[in-house]
């Protein structure tokens, strides 16, 4: 079984619909990150959280939100999906050294049409 | 602001090629550097990091990466490339000291190796 893991891995939605993307983690870490894929841009983060109490703002947080359930779950919701939000999710785990190294669920793919 | 910069959108190589894919970071402090893999349809894997000591860090399938402060680059080469190296690559960089709890990307290189 993936450390990460993320579901669902791929989704079709309609604008104005309330998404929610999950992520949970086996790894142990109490740092957890959401990134956005977009081709030709990168990954841009969303939101990142170091404890269950802590949930801190990336760079384009706005139009998402996200809960840190326990320290193993860390989800991402999308209250009105539009169109641009169209894109690939990630998932990540800080690891217990300080470093920046993450560790990578698969994705989930998520089209709003 | 901190950012990366990937030069190269896309890199198409023969195979057995040698290639270069080159990363520049901005910073006026100590920096941890990274380059990660992604194969498609996968998730991120890491590749290799520098994060202290050598500056030249290689990984386990032959891609190696020189840390140089004074030209702040971190460009990823190997001198001899396969089919299965095909994969978009990703520069990343962790400020150390107020930030490093987060990565920078740069927006991705594209290596198509062709045979």
């Amino acid at each position: 079984d993936a450390d990460v893991t993320q579901t669902p891995r791929n989704r079709i939605t309609k604008t104005g619909k309330r998404i929610m993307l999950e992520c949970s983690q086996t790894k142990g870490h109490d740092r957890m990150y959401w990134y956005r894929q977009d081709p030709g841009l990168g990954l841009r983060l969303i939101y990142y959280s170091f404890d269950v109490k802590d949930i801190n703002k990336g760079e384009i947080s706005d139009g998402y939100s996200v809960s840190r359930q326990a320290q193993a779950k860390f989800s991402l919701s999308l209250e009105s999906a539009i169109p641009n939000q169209t894109a690939l999710y990630f998932c990540a785990t800080g690891g217990v050294v300080n470093t920046g190294e993450l560790f990578f669920g698969e994705g989930s793919r998520l089209t709003v049409l | 602001a901190q950012s990366v910069t990937q030069l190269d959108s896309q890199v198409p190589v023969f195979e057995e090629a040698p290639v270069e894919l080159r990363c520049n970071y901005s910073s006026s402090v100590s920096v941890y550097l990274f380059w990660y893999v992604q194969y498609p349809n996968q998730g991120l894997q890491l590749l290799l990091k520098y994060l202290s000591g050598s500056t030249l860090v290689e990984s386990i399938n032959g891609f190696e990466a020189e840390f140089n402060k004074s030209q702040t680059s971190f460009h990823l080469r190997k001198p001899s490339v396969h089919i299965s190296d095909t994969a978009e690559y990703f520069c990343a960089v962790s400020y150390i000291g107020g930030g490093s709890e987060k990565l920078v990307f740069g927006k991705g290189t594209k290596l198509t190796v062709n045979p």
